[in-house]
């Protein structure tokens, strides 16, 4: 069965740098989504992408926060100037016509 | 402010029993629903969809109910692999897509 697949499984980085998250999501699928979910807390949306631009965001997804599909294939989630609460799993999903989100199995981002 | 709202348990119950949750939704314009299951540090993954005709997948029942603007989960012959947290996830639209809002999702725990 085809699956999303996320890169790195567990980045770590100093606060204050830029991390970018990777995404493949699966190939004949339309809709892209990135989630978070601090540790303990509930799944909550970043971020939808269609037909490459971003169709809806949350309140969370400020300036800091990009999006992109720079070749097709890869969907990037960039975060500047990371925070000690960006801190959390970051999960994306992708959506075929008229089936529901496939998640991906997360990265595990550790702001120091 | 739009909400989803579940009990976070846990539900801690004998195999073999059956349990009930429900996930209540304040957008009476919501489009879709899913009960979505989480493994501890895991990904979400698709449990079911919930139609408003109610539908089953083996030991699984989900209904919706767009009057009392509810939907439920119920686990018949509940196995040790049963225990998890189990995500409420309701879409509504907006626009051309759809906004996801999860539940804080309710904690299952089934012993021997």
């Amino acid at each position: 069965e085809p699956e999303v697949t996320q890169t790195p499984s567990h980045q770590v980085t100093q606060m204050g740098q830029e991390v970018i998250l990777r995404c493949v999501p699966i190939s004949n699928h339309l809709y892209f989504y990135w989630y978070r979910q601090i540790l303990g807390q509930k799944v909550e949306f970043l971020v939808s992408f269609y037909n490459n631009e971003i169709s809806e965001k949350s309140e969370i997804f400020d300036d800091q926060f990009s999006v992109e599909r720079p070749d097709g294939s890869n969907f990037t989630l960039k975060i500047r100037s990371t925070k000690l609460e960006d801190s959390a799993m970051y999960f994306c999903a992708s959506v075929g016509r008229n089936q529901p989100q496939h998640f991906g199995d997360g990265t595990r981002l550790s702001i120091l | 402010r739009k909400e989803v709202e579940q009990d976070p348990g846990p539900f801690n119950v004998p195999e073999g029993a059956t349990v009930a949750f429900n996930c209540t939704y304040s957008n009476s314009a919501s489009q879709s629903f899913f009960w979505y299951r989480q493994d501890c540090r895991k990904e979400p993954k698709l449990l079911m969809s919930v139609y408003s005709s109610g539908n089953e997948d083996g030991r699984f029942t989900a209904q919706l109910n767009r009057a009392s603007q509810y939907i439920s989960l119920l686990i018949r012959d509940s196995k040790l692999s049963d225990s998890a947290t189990y995500l409420c996830v309701v879409f509504e639209a907006s626009g051309g897509s759809y906004i996801p809002t999860f539940g804080r999702g309710t904690s299952l725990i089934v012993h021997p």
